[in-house]
C-alpha cells in the first residue's frame, strides 16, 4: 500500500521561505494534498496538485512536484508565525477518492 | 456556507463502554470519510461513505462501525471500548465525485480510561 513519508521538524524565522518535503510510495496517486493543522483542531486543506502538473502556486504557497523520484515539497514563502502549525501531505491511491494516506506531519516553527 | 460538524468536541468514556460520534458534512456533499488521529500512528482512514454506502474500509477491527443516513450525516460506533481507542477522530466530507480535496471537521477528542 501507500506509504507518506515527512521530516517531522522544521524552524525558521519570520520572513523566510519554508519548504516541507514529502515523498511517497505509490506512482499511482492521482491527486495529492497539503493539509494544515493548528493545535486543537482539525485539517484545513491548504492546497493540491494532480499528478500530471509539475508545479502549482497559489499566493504564498508553491508545490512542487517530482513524479520520477515521487517527492512532493510545499513552499511558503515569506512565512508568518501564524504559520507555525504541522503540516501533513496526502495522497489519494489508485484512481479512486475514497481515502487519504497521510504523512507523519512536519512540525513547522516560525520565530520573530 | 457551514463547515463540517462534529459533536460532541470532548468525551470521556470507560473502558468497556460504547460510543457513538456524529458527523454533519458540508450541504451538498455526499461523501464521508472517518479518520483516527493518535501521537503514536497517525492519521489513519477509517471508513467511507457515499449516499448511504460504505465503499471504503481501513485495517481497523470490527468493534469499529459506521453508517450514513439519507441526508448525508454520519456517525461512527465503536464498542468495547480499548484504552487505545483514546485519540481525535476526524470526519471529513467532499462532493464525493471530483476530487478537489476534503473538508475537515474540528474533530472528537475521545479519551478512554
Amino acid at each position: 500500500g501507500e506509504d507518506v513519508e515527512q521530516s517531522l521538524f522544521l524552524s525558521v524565522r519570520e520572513g523566510d521561505s519554508s519548504v516541507i518535503n514529502c515523498t511517497y510510495t505509490d506512482s499511482s496517486s492521482t491527486y495529492l494534498y497539503w493539509y494544515k493543522q493548528e493545535p486543537g483542531a482539525g485539517l484545513q486543506l491548504l492546497t493540491y496538485i494532480f499528478s500530471n502538473m509539475d508545479m502549482k502556486q497559489d499566493q504564498r504557497l508553491t508545490v512542487l512536484l517530482n513524479k520520477k523520484d515521487k517527492h512532493l515539497s510545499l513552499r511558503i514563502a515569506d512565512t508568518q508565525t501564524g504559520d507555525s502549525a504541522i503540516y501533513f501531505c496526502a495522497g489519494a491511491p489508485n484512481t479512486g477518492f475514497q481515502k487519504l494516506v497521510f504523512g507523519t506531519g512536519t512540525r513547522l516553527l516560525v520565530s520573530p | 456556507k457551514a463547515g463540517v460538524t462534529q459533536t460532541p468536541r470532548y468525551l470521556i468514556k470507560t473502558r468497556g463502554q460504547q460510543v457513538t460520534l456524529s458527523c454533519s458534512p458540508i450541504s451538498g456533499h455526499r461523501s464521508v470519510s472517518w479518520y483516527q488521529q493518535t501521537p503514536g500512528q497517525g492519521l489513519q482512514f477509517l471508513f467511507e461513505y457515499f449516499s448511504e454506502t460504505q465503499r471504503n474500509k481501513g485495517n481497523f477491527p470490527g468493534r469499529f462501525s459506521g453508517r450514513q443516513f439519507s441526508n448525508s450525516r454520519s456517525e461512527m460506533n465503536v464498542s468495547t471500548l480499548e484504552l487505545g481507542d483514546s485519540a481525535l477522530y476526524l470526519c471529513a466530507s467532499s462532493p464525493g465525485t471530483v476530487n478537489y480535496g476534503y473538508t475537515f471537521g474540528s474533530g472528537t477528542r475521545l479519551t478512554v480510561v
